[in-house]
């Protein structure tokens, strides 16, 4: 079992729907990141998180650290937001060890117009 | 004003050859990763470097060796390719502290026939 799991893997919405995704994960973190993956293959960062919640435009993350779970929310799903959204965590074993970071499978979102 | 590139965009070579995959940055940071993307997007972190010092060797072939040359360079060596290599390729860096922001480049497509 992956230490880090998300769901669903697979996400399929109408334009204007509200999304939620999750990540759960098993060992003591320092942080969390949400990272979006384009269609065209690059990787951006959309927020590290390690308490609390951050807001950037439609997008918003929350995490619960004594259960072990964020959420990535997306407020007025567009088409463009089609793309796969992946969870990280940074380790909090070793210290903060140079941000090695922990994967989960990634969740494929398809935004319909 | 690319921050993270890599070279070359696609690879596809036989098994055996012998390639290497180069990765720059110019936002001067500390940290540098090289990670493995598979056929079903699943992320992995391979190796990486803090001020041209190797810091994290995860259970990669040895096959697979990375050379820092400087700070802003990491590069990854692989020797006899094989069949399973073929994957998608990504260079990150990060400045280290906080925000522990990842700085991903665009991806190399490499394909072992």
């Amino acid at each position: 079992k992956n230490e880090v799991e998300q769901s669903p893997q697979n996400l399929t919405a109408q334009e204007g729907e509200f999304i939620t995704i999750n990540c759960s994960y098993s060992v003591g973190i320092s942080a969390l990141h949400w990272l979006q993956q384009h269609p065209g293959g690059g990787i951006v960062s959309l927020f590290m998180l390690s308490s609390g919640k951050k807001k950037h435009g439609r997008l918003i993350a929350t995490i619960n650290i004594q259960e072990k779970h964020s959420s990535l929310h997306i407020t007025a799903s567009h088409p463009r937001d089609s793309a796969v959204y992946i969870c990280a965590v940074r380790s909090a074993v070793g210290g903060t060890s140079y941000g090695k970071l922990t994967f989960g499978q990634g969740t494929i979102l398809t935004v319909h117009p | 004003d690319t921050a993270v590139s890599q070279t070359p965009k696609y690879l596809v070579t036989q098994m055996g050859n012998d390639k290497s995959i180069k990765c720059e940055q110019n936002l001067g940071h500390d940290t540098m990763y090289w990670y493995k993307q598979d056929s079903k997007k699943f992320l992995k972190i391979m190796f990486s470097y803090n001020n041209k010092e190797l810091i994290i060797n995860e259970t990669v072939p040895n096959r697979f060796s990375p050379k820092s040359p400087d700070k802003a360079h990491l590069n990854l060596h692989i020797n006899s390719l094989e069949l399973g290599d073929s994957a998608v390729y990504f260079c990150a860096s990060r400045l280290g502290g906080d925000p522990d922001t990842q700085y991903f480049g665009p991806g190399t497509r490499l394909t072992v026939l």
